[in-house]
């Protein structure tokens, strides 16, 4: 069975700090989505890392696929309230289905 | 982006009747569909995997018979939440695959709020 463990699962922090979210998995992903939601929506995706070793800048956001592809971070610089919201990573694990971490719920304090 | 729209937003039932979902894909032909269900400051779980023109596939634990998939168009799958009771409360996303990407990239409707009385 695939897993991606996902850490931390919550996260308060002052506006203006850094912090960075952590997917884990013993499992090699083809690929790895990055999922953003607000409360009462659905996930909108903010990124998709497909290569060993890739980063991808989403303006304060920075994403990283680890050399293995087993593995994926998510870096946000300068936080503001606006990020506030759950971040969600999912792999695909070639089985037509995305396996999902358990998610970062993110408060930004102004 | 693709847009998947969800219908309707929320519903509230009481116990025992059942209730109906729609899921589109509104810029897009999506062969699957996906649906989740989400509980409080909790991750998505996969209830079924629904196929154009197929059978859904349900994942373990998950009853068929009282969750309903139909996928007849391209565009259009359909949850029906059979006989509801209070514990089937919960928030129901869909997602679509965009056939023509490389990767598993899914796309999200914006839920809908299932309350049972």
């Amino acid at each position: 069975t695939q897993l991606l463990e996902q850490s931390p699962q919550f996260l308060s922090i002052q506006e203006g700090e850094n912090l960075t979210v952590y997917c884990n998995s013993s499992s090699v992903f083809s690929s790895l989505q990055w999922y953003r939601q607000e409360p009462g929506e659905g996930p909108v995706l903010l990124v998709t890392v497909v290569t060993g070793g890739e980063v991808k800048k989403l303006k304060r956001l920075t994403f990283q696929f680890g050399d293995a592809r087993k593995d994926s971070s998510l870096h946000i610089t300068a936080a503001q309230p606006g990020d506030t919201g759950l971040y969600l990573c999912a792999g695909d694990g070639n089985t037509g289905k995305l396996i999902f971490g358990q998610g970062t719920t993110l408060q930004v304090k102004p | 982006g693709a847009v998947v729209s969800q219908h309707p937003s929320r519903v509230i039932c009481k116990s025992g009747t059942s209730v109906k979902i729609e899921c589109r894909s509104l810029d897009f032909q999506a062969t699957t569909m996906f649906w989740y269900r989400q509980f409080p400051k909790q991750s998505l779980m996969l209830m079924a995997t629904s196929n154009e023109g197929s059978k859904a596939t349900y994942e373990q634990g998950v009853e068929k018979d009282k969750f309903l998939i139909n996928h007849a168009s391209l565009t259009l799958s359909t949850l029906t939440v059979t006989s509801a009771h209070p514990e089937d409360s919960s928030f129901y996303i869909c997602s679509a695959r965009v056939g023509t990407s490389a990767y598993n990239e899914q796309f999200f409707g914006p839920g809908t709020r299932l309350t049972v009385l």
